[in-house]
């Protein structure tokens, strides 16, 4: 019973390097959606999907793509890494009419 | 549009005081209501949850929270605090009618006083 499973657990990048940070669910949820969280801001919505092959902008998207070819896997990708993106990550997915299940977090750092 | 708004980002309270934590929201709809805890270094657990039915909610460790329609409030409270409750507190809104997005306060973190 793995629930949301997000890999790395920690990463440190470079200023433009790219990379992609998995999330995979094994609840069937329709829902998936990322999440970054940073000081006295709470939890800002980057990329939701509500099914394979649906994506959609949250409130900070930039800088960040998204695909959703599977219900099960969600990953977000970092087209070039800057500082601002320093943050920790968290994945979640859902069904309707239930709460948000979350992975344990991405804590990236971009030097 | 959704919306949440904590109130306070600290609150501290002594050992064995009553914990409050304020949350009001805005939802264009019905909405669902969540309340999340997070421990240091690790992800969130669902405190509690309100979808419908009765407004009085109760969740783990002795918390409880009440949804209020016409104040649009859902806030959190525990009789007594106990040290293990030090932690960061997130109200979550997400709609009721088909909608999936979850969107969450800027927390409040608790503090507890021996």
């Amino acid at each position: 019973n793995a629930g949301v499973t997000q890999t790395p657990k920690f990463q440190v990048l470079k200023t433009g390097q790219s990379m992609t940070l998995q999330c995979a669910q094994d609840m069937n949820h329709e829902y998936m959606s990322w999440y970054r969280q940073d000081p006295g801001m709470g939890l800002r919505l980057i990329h939701y999907s509500v099914g394979a092959g649906i994506t959609d902008q949250g409130e900070v998207p930039n800088g960040y793509n998204v695909s959703r070819s599977t219900t099960e896997d969600f990953p977000l990708r970092l087209l070039s890494a800057a500082p601002s993106q320093t943050s920790v990550y968290f994945c979640a997915s859902r069904s309707l009419g239930t709460e948000a299940f979350f992975g344990q977090g991405t804590r990236l750092t971009v030097v | 549009a959704q919306s949440v708004t904590q109130l306070g980002s600290h609150v501290s309270v002594s050992e064995g005081a009553l914990v409050l934590l304020r949350c009001n929201y805005s939802s264009s709809v019905p909405p669902y209501l969540f309340w999340y805890v997070q421990y240091p270094n690790q992800g969130l657990q669902l405190l509690l949850k309100y979808t419908t039915g009765a407004t009085l909610v109760k969740g783990i460790n002795g918390f409880e929270a009440e949804f209020k329609k016409s104040e649009t409030s859902f806030h959190l409270t525990k009789p007594s605090a106990h040290m293990s409750d030090a932690a960061e507190y997130f109200c979550a809104v997400s709609e009721s009618t088909g909608g999936f997005k979850t969107i969450f306060g800027a927390g409040t973190r608790l503090f507890v006083k021996a």
